[in-house]
């Protein structure tokens, strides 16, 4: 069955510390990648997505993520974290060649320290 | 309007009410899915609409759960005879290709007392 295992439940850092929040995923073939982050009362928001190509993915807000196939992970990174990046972060996987329902991890709640 | 929306935002029920969770797509989206996420978990699959076609309601927890798009715009969830374990928050989105990024509204908090 497809799942999404995000290892660690909270995280906190200093701002302007890097970051790297871990994703693996069960799938049978390579899985359409998504990292979304909600902030308290908001919905969604798309940070980036992979389909294909290069594997390393840019996204929004500086954050970048990289696929590796051989270990069926998705880490979500960031250089330099800033306060307003305190949020909780999903990653999820769509089926390729359907219509692309999405299954979550569970979470990484980030905090942010001055 | 710019982006999902939903209606409304916060909703409590008593025990064994019926509710109506109402989300307004981007215009023009095809495809609109609903999602359930329970306190600190990911959002979970509930159903999903191309166009008024409800292909899939694999997700939904029992036939209290009822969905519909009859224009293949508006989408509208209903519970009833609501339980606590319903409590959650209910999340809509839309995109407009069935692979394409799906856009999330800010979701209705449920609250069943």
């Amino acid at each position: 069955a497809q799942s999404v295992t995000q290892p660690d439940i909270h995280i906190t850092v200093s701002e302007g510390a890097s970051l790297e929040l871990r994703c693996n995923y069960s799938y049978g073939a390579t899985p359409y990648l998504f990292w979304y982050v909600q902030s308290p009362g908001q919905g969604l928001q798309l940070l980036l997505k992979y389909f294909s190509g290069d594997t390393l993915v840019q996204g929004i807000k500086g954050f970048e993520a990289e696929f590796k196939r051989s270990q069926s992970s998705f880490n979500l990174r960031k250089p330099s974290v800033h306060w307003s990046d305190a949020a909780e972060y999903f990653c999820a996987v769509g089926a390729p060649g359907g219509y692309n329902k999405l299954i979550f991890g569970a979470g990484t709640r980030l905090a942010v320290h001055p | 309007g710019a982006g999902v929306s939903q209606s409304p935002r916060y909703k409590v029920a008593k025990r064994g009410q019926d509710v109506a969770l109402r989300c307004d797509p981007i215009s023009g989206h095809v495809s609109l899915f609903w999602y359930q996420q329970a306190l600190g978990q990911g959002p979970e699959f509930l159903t999903y609409f191309q166009n008024e076609a409800q292909l899939d309601k694999s997700g939904l927890p029992s036939d209290r759960f009822f969905a519909e798009r009859p224009e293949g715009s508006v989408s509208t969830l209903k519970i009833q005879r609501t339980q606590q374990e319903d409590s959650a928050v209910y999340l809509c989105a839309s995109s407009n290709d069935k692979t394409d990024t799906q856009y999330f509204g800010p979701g209705t908090r449920l609250t069943v007392l």
